[in-house]
């Protein structure tokens, strides 16, 4: 069956400029994450879904940032007046058991280069 | 202090060189342990994934835990080429996933 999917791969924006990034889970899946990676850093956890709610957004790194989950299904993240320190792959992650699961399945990713 | 230690590398090994990775952690409340395995460009795998202190053998990988020193391993046998890739450990409390910085591994033919 298909994976996890996003879109774009890649994205290059003017600083300023606000960015949706997609996630499409696994059909079924009922938690979603998006994690961002920094170049050297590891996987910076930064909202988690469990159907359409996000019970913990503490890790979103200022109000520039959003997320929003419809139908139980497709997710995106939104940022708003992107700077260059934005510049990283965002990825998402789906799970079948919702809340401690140890199985997540990511996407490729999307490259977000804020010039 | 961050959460979960792990040296980023890289680590160059020849082919059939056995493999040793390594996380600290400081959280004594984390119980599930993985390993992910991430190739340039692509999203992580899971690789292996264990909930007590102890080894767990898949294959050529075996993963080690040991809650009384929060520190875990991940020992790769007879490395091959394929191998190539970063390795970022995992822990996870109740969904609250946290990842090690990655390691980098190369192995040359």
């Amino acid at each position: 069956g298909a994976g996890v999917s996003q879109s774009p791969s890649n994205k290059v924006t003017e600083k300023g400029k606000d960015v949706e990034l997609r996630c499409d889970p696994i059909s079924g899946h009922t938690a979603l994450y998006w994690y961002r990676q920094s170049l050297g850093q590891g996987l910076e956890f930064l909202i988690y879904f469990q159907g359409n709610s996000a019970p913990d957004k503490s890790g979103l790194p200022s109000d520039r940032f959003s997320a929003e989950r419809t139908g139980g299904s497709v997710s995106t993240l939104t940022i708003q007046r992107t700077q260059q320190e934005d510049s990283a792959v965002y990825l998402c992650a789906s799970s079948f058991k919702p809340g401690g699961s140890t199985e997540q399945y990511f996407g490729p990713g999307t490259r977000l280069t804020v010039t | 202090q961050k959460e979960v230690e792990q040296d980023p590398g890289p680590l160059s090994v020849p082919e059939g060189a056995i493999v040793s990775l390594n996380c600290t952690y400081s959280n004594s409340a984390f119980q599930y342990f993985m390993w992910y395995r991430q190739y340039s460009r692509k999203g992580p795998e899971l690789l292996m994934y264990t909930y007590s202190s102890g080894n767990k053998e898949d294959g050529r990988f075996t993963a080690q835990v040991d809650k009384s020193s929060k520190y875990i391993s991940l020992f790769i046998r007879d490395s091959q080429p394929s191998d190539s890739a970063t390795y970022l450990c995992a822990m996870d409390k109740d969904g609250d996933m946290r990842f090690g910085a990655g390691t980098r591994l190369t192995v040359k033919p």
